[in-house]
């Protein structure tokens, strides 16, 4: 199985500021389609999980700009520009290459 | 609009069964893959399992495989989920989720708690 690891956020983070969250596969996730299968979501407090990335970098509809996903084909980053209010959750990184799918642990950002 | 609503939870003793429902609506059901996906209290997200367009692939983590069936009425546009021989570590809310290229819709999920 694939693991993901998620690194943890030095909470809180201010207001404004950027924020990026990490996720380590321990298997490329690249596809010889030369897509990445990486996905990263966002679930609020008390709230169904929110699609955010997918394909590593892609935006999902409606998702702010302030979101942004890059990486390698192990290595990913999520980062948050100018974080708010509206931010505050866990975040969670998916491999979606191969069964069975597994997600990271999540990584909770709180916001001052 | 996309809809998933889920039902089916509630308590139920270990070793026993349960069987939970999904309607959709807002999308041609038919056209996706669809999945079960879980998280216990305070914890992470577990895939639980992934059903092909028309039913005849399904797809399962080691944890849940020989114990729950996930199947789907496209005419209905439903996904179930039956768990049998239920255990205690199965407690969960259960969300389904429309299955692309990443989940792009969830229900707002239902709890299972497995207690004697």
């Amino acid at each position: 199985d694939i693991v993901m690891t998620q690194g943890a956020l030095p909470n809180p983070v201010p207001s404004g500021e950027s924020a990026s969250i990490t996720c380590q596969s321990s298997k490329s996730l690249l596809h010889s389609n030369g897509k990445t299968y990486l996905n990263w979501y966002l679930q609020r407090p008390g709230q169904s999980p929110q699609l955010l990335i997918y394909w590593m970098s892609t935006r999902a509809s409606g998702v702010s700009d302030r979101f942004s996903g890059s990486g390698s084909g192990t290595d990913f980053t999520l980062k948050i520009s100018s974080v708010e209010a509206e931010d505050v959750g866990v975040y969670y990184c998916q491999q979606f290459l191969e069964y069975p799918l597994t997600f990271g642990s999540g990584t909770k950002l709180e916001i001052k | 609009e996309v809809q998933l609503v889920e039902s089916g939870g509630g308590l139920v003793q270990p070793g026993r069964s349960l069987k939970l429902s999904c309607a959709a609506s807002g999308f041609t059901f038919s056209n996706y893959y669809m999945a079960w996906v879980r998280q216990a209290p305070k914890k992470g997200l577990e895939w639980v399992a992934t059903i092909s367009t028309s039913g005849s692939r399904t797809y399962y983590p080691d944890s849940v495989k020989g114990r729950f069936t996930i199947s789907r009425d496209n005419a209905k546009s439903s996904l179930y989920l039956q768990m049998n021989s239920l255990k205690s570590e199965d407690t969960a809310t259960y969300y389904c989720a429309r299955h692309y290229y990443g989940y792009n819709y969830w229900g707002q999920g239902v709890m299972v708690t497995v207690s004697s």
